[in-house]
């Protein structure tokens, strides 16, 4: 099955914690993408990757951070320095830079 | 600036009624439009997307309607099923052509 598998599902947070989501894709795109999602609102931008070891901040990287050592792989962590993580984050790809973006399931992030 | 919008936040139909979402943008030199569909938990899913050298596009079931002159945007659902209730987001591509920027959404019931 072709997609982009992101995990966990739910994810928990301590004060003063780093946490990492993952995405990986197998559609051999070349962008990637992370956006978060707050309960009746749209989807904003937090980083995105268009080729392997380059990335760009979005419109709210601040207390985010990304990596893109494999073309599969674009890992979002939350660090400590976001003081509002609690949100529905969801990781895309597409072919190209203004492409159509394919999504994966989510990972639903909350602080405990 | 760049920001698209959509112009009710629910829309509540009856099964096999049409359905017409509607999206206003506000930047006029956006070349490119995509709509998702967003069931509960889910990450969006593509349904049809339209360029600005087009005003009309249509795929199984779904239309897109595309109003350069007062940058509006519409998708309409043909004989609206119950499995169509979900929220659908427009977005357009941003100025740089690197990502997507999505409108806060509208919420599809559908009741039989």
């Amino acid at each position: 099955d072709g997609g982009i598998t992101q995990s966990p599902k739910y994810l928990f947070r301590k004060e003063g914690q780093n946490v990492t989501l993952s995405c990986e894709q197998n559609l051999n795109h070349d962008a990637m993408y992370w956006y978060r999602q707050d309960p009746g609102q749209g989807l904003r931008l937090i980083y995105y990757s268009q080729i392997v070891n380059d990335f760009q901040k979005g419109d709210i990287a601040e207390g985010y951070s990304v990596s893109r050592e494999k073309k599969e792989s674009f890992p979002l962590t939350v660090t400590s320095a976001q003081k509002n993580p609690t949100a529905f984050y969801l990781c895309a790809s597409s072919t190209g830079q203004g492409g159509i973006q394919y999504f994966g399931a989510g990972t639903r992030l909350s602080v405990l | 600036g760049e920001s698209v919008g959509l112009h009710l936040p629910t829309l509540s139909v009856q099964e096999g009624d049409n359905s017409i979402i509607n999206c206003a943008y506000s930047n006029s030199a956006s070349d490119y439009f995509i709509w998702y569909k967003q069931e509960s938990g889910k990450g969006p899913q593509f349904i049809i997307d339209i360029r600005s050298n087009m005003d009309k596009r249509q795929g199984q079931r779904v239309t897109v309607l595309l109003n350069k002159t007062v940058k509006h945007l519409s998708l309409q659902i043909a004989a609206t099923q119950p499995g169509d209730s979900a929220v659908y987001f427009c977005a357009e591509i941003n100025q740089a052509g690197t990502a997507l920027i999505f409108g806060k959404g509208t919420t599809l019931s559908v009741s039989s």
